[in-house]
């Protein structure tokens, strides 16, 4: 079945620095989307991309969609201690266009 | 906040009993999906319902189910507990089959014993 792996397990950095998450597919996507989860709350969806190549941009964070659509990756630039918790990409495949399979997430932690 | 709620918050069960977990989703959304998350892992797809009919799948036995109610809220039921079904269950609300953005409850936390 579809498998979507996400690295770094783990991401530690001082303020003001950049951060970036991956996240590959073993099929091509039909879209992919990201959720940020709090420590000890739920997933809140961040974005979704469906275009091969496409780049969106909110704020700090820049999503990107690979050309073969296989790949995307999370890039936050400048990191607040509120952009702590878990990222997750989640992608769904043209065959099972209801069913989302999540990575297993990186946990993003800040020291002020 | 999303406006989608679930109950209860958190429950303890023990393995062999039967469980319910209510979802009510976003005024408006026709589309619930369930998830299992272990703690460190991220959501996995258990069902999905669209205007009350299960619609979609994950790979979990038949002693999870679900029903869909007219007003879109939700039941997942999970028969026969076992120490491995302890997770936090989430429901997602969405409009449409095909669901684009969804809006995630708070999750009930479940502990098997």
């Amino acid at each position: 079945g579809q498998q979507v792996m996400q690295i770094p397990q783990y991401q530690h950095v001082q303020e003001g620095e950049d951060f970036t998450t991956y996240c590959n597919s073993s099929t091509t996507l039909s879209n992919i989307q990201w959720y940020k989860q709090r420590p000890g709350g739920h997933p809140v969806f961040l974005i979704q991309l469906v275009k091969s190549g496409e780049v969106k941009k909110q704020k700090r964070l820049t999503f990107q969609f690979g050309e073969a659509k296989k790949n995307s990756s999370l890039h936050i630039t400048a990191t607040q201690t509120t952009d702590v918790g878990t990222y997750f990409c989640a992608g769904r495949s043209g065959g099972s266009n209801y069913k989302l399979t999540f990575g297993k997430g990186t946990l993003l932690t800040v020291n002020p | 906040e999303t406006g989608v709620t679930q109950s209860p918050t958190h429950l303890i069960k023990t393995r062999g009993q039967q469980v319910t977990l209510r979802c009510s989703s976003q005024s408006g959304h026709n589309t619930v999906s369930w998830y299992q998350q272990a703690l460190g892992q991220g959501p996995q797809f258990i069902f999905q319902y669209y205007r009350e009919e299960e619609n979609g799948r994950g790979n979990f036995p038949p002693r999870f189910s679900g029903l869909q109610f007219p007003n879109y809220s939700s039941e997942l039921n999970v028969n026969a507990l076992e120490l491995d079904d302890s997770a936090l269950y989430l429901c997602a609300s969405s409009l449409g089959g095909v669901p684009l953005e969804q809006y995630f409850g708070p999750g009930t936390r479940l502990t098997v014993t």
